[in-house]
């Protein structure tokens, strides 16, 4: 069965460093999604990709936030300068169609010291 | 996008049904009803989508009334395995991003 991967499954990083999650959506799809979820709450929207560019962002989704398809299989994010509160597990979806499910990866968790 | 509102737990046993309601007010002409479920540390895990009236699946069964302000997520015969969150969410997914609400928590005891 095919299935979004996300690298690196753990990343830690020092407060003020640059971190890049990557994302492998599934082939056919053609919307791509990066959520967060913080310990113990709720899954958060950050953005949603189509035809190589953003849909839809979030408040949370700030200057210091990008994406970026660089090859047509990765879907990387980008925080440019980590925040303690940056800290979380975030994930990875891509759905085929407009009323499609989504599918998730496994996560990325980051931990920001 | 519609707001979501649903129980912020519920508890079951093994082999009972459980039955999660969610309520959508103002849920759109274009929107589907989605639901998912997510396990400690992984991510979320599509269940079942509809429209209107009843849809099921092989793990589900979603029943939605004609006014499309609710819907009601049915889990027949729980298992240990399935205590986990369960999250309604309502919209156009593709260019409008979907909203997760805070979930219901459901554990199944033996």
């Amino acid at each position: 069965e095919p299935e979004v991967t996300q690298t690196p499954s753990h990343q830690v990083t020092q407060m003020g460093q640059e971190v890049i999650l990557r994302c492998v959506p599934i082939s056919n799809h053609l919307y791509f999604y990066w959520y967060r979820q913080i310990l113990g709450q709720k899954v958060e929207f950050l953005v949603s990709f189509y035809n190589n560019e953003i849909s839809e962002k979030s408040e949370i989704f700030d200057d210091q936030f990008s994406v970026e398809r660089p090859d047509g299989s990765n879907f990387t994010l980008k925080i440019r300068s980590t925040k303690l509160e940056d800290s979380a597990m975030y994930f990875c979806a891509s759905s085929d169609y407009s009323t499609g499910e989504l599918f998730f990866g496994e996560g990325s968790r980051l931990t920001v010291l | 996008l519609a707001k979501t509102t649903q129980p912020i737990s519920m508890d079951s046993y093994e082999g009972q049904e459980v039955n999660i309601t969610c309520s959508h007010n103002n849920i759109a002409t274009n929107d589907y009803i989605t639901w998912y479920q997510q396990f400690p540390s992984q991510g979320p895990r599509f269940i079942i989508q509809g429209y209107k009236t009843k849809v099921t699946n092989e793990v589900a069964s979603l029943f939605i009334p004609a006014d499309r302000k609710s819907s009601t997520l049915s889990l027949p015969r729980v298992s240990l395995s399935d205590t986990a969150v369960y999250y309604c969410l309502v919209g156009d997914t593709g260019r409008r991003a979907l909203t997760f609400g805070s979930g219901t928590r459901l554990q199944v005891q033996p």
